[in-house]
């Protein structure tokens, strides 16, 4: 099978301006989270999607958001960008939504906000 | 709230050696417990999890670990180290009810010597 992909790997932009990143689950796959990880807060949740609805969301200001499709690929946009935007968003996929399942990660994408 | 300590932020080991990496966590319920290894570049890759059971853990490329409820630890191992085990370490804790939201440690930046 096939693992989490996400696209773009590499991103730049201004501050003020918007983005948006994707993220393919692992086939079959039906729920997919959402963390940010910095140098200076680590790892950090942003959202999780189950079947099209936000099932758990983290600390972050409304200017993160994100969202799930039918096919259980996701979209997290964050508007508005500042210069701490910059980061590693990485997105995780598991079978169904549930404490006991592992999540399965992709490579990332690499934000930089100028 | 729930928490994560890694308390080596580097941990130093020859080849051949064995290895430790450290986890303390704290949770209001029952904890499920995490590793998860990254390489430089790369996202996070699942090493094994403790959900209930038995308190050694065995996991993927001869790692385990030890879930110990007195102590609220769950120290990842592994009895002979290789070079190519050198990537940092996290481990992560998730409560009961909270879907996938994972939380991490700091980290724990493994480096084995030949």
């Amino acid at each position: 099978k096939a693992g989490v992909t996400q696209t773009p790997r590499y991103l730049i932009k201004t501050r003020g301006q918007q983005v948006t990143l994707s993220c393919s689950p692992i086939s079959g796959h039906r729920s997919v989270s959402w963390y940010q990880q910095t140098p200076g807060q680590g790892l950090q949740f942003l959202f999780e999607y189950f079947s099209e609805t936000q099932r758990n969301k983290g600390n972050f200001p409304g200017r993160f958001s994100g969202r799930q499709f039918s096919n259980s690929r996701s979209e997290m946009n964050v508007s508005t960008l500042e210069l701490g935007d910059s980061a590693l968003y990485l997105c995780a996929s598991s079978p169904y939504w549930g404490s006991s399942y592992e999540q399965y990660f992709g490579p990332g994408t690499r934000l930089t906000v100028t | 709230a729930q928490s994560v300590a890694q308390p080596e932020d580097q941990v130093n080991v020859a080849e051949g050696n064995p290895l430790t990496v450290k986890c303390t966590y704290s949770v209001s319920g029952n904890p499920y417990l995490f590793w998860y290894v990254q390489y430089p570049n790369r996202g996070l890759q699942f090493l094994l999890k403790y959900i209930t059971g038995d308190n050694l853990v065995k996991g993927s490329y001869g790692f385990e670990a030890e879930f110990n409820k007195s102590q609220t630890s769950f120290h990842l191992k592994k009895p002979s180290a290789l070079v190519s085990d050198s990537a940092l370490y996290f481990c992560a804790v998730r409560e009961y009810n909270q879907g996938g939201k994972l939380i991490f440690g700091q980290g724990t930046e493994l480096s084995v010597k030949p």
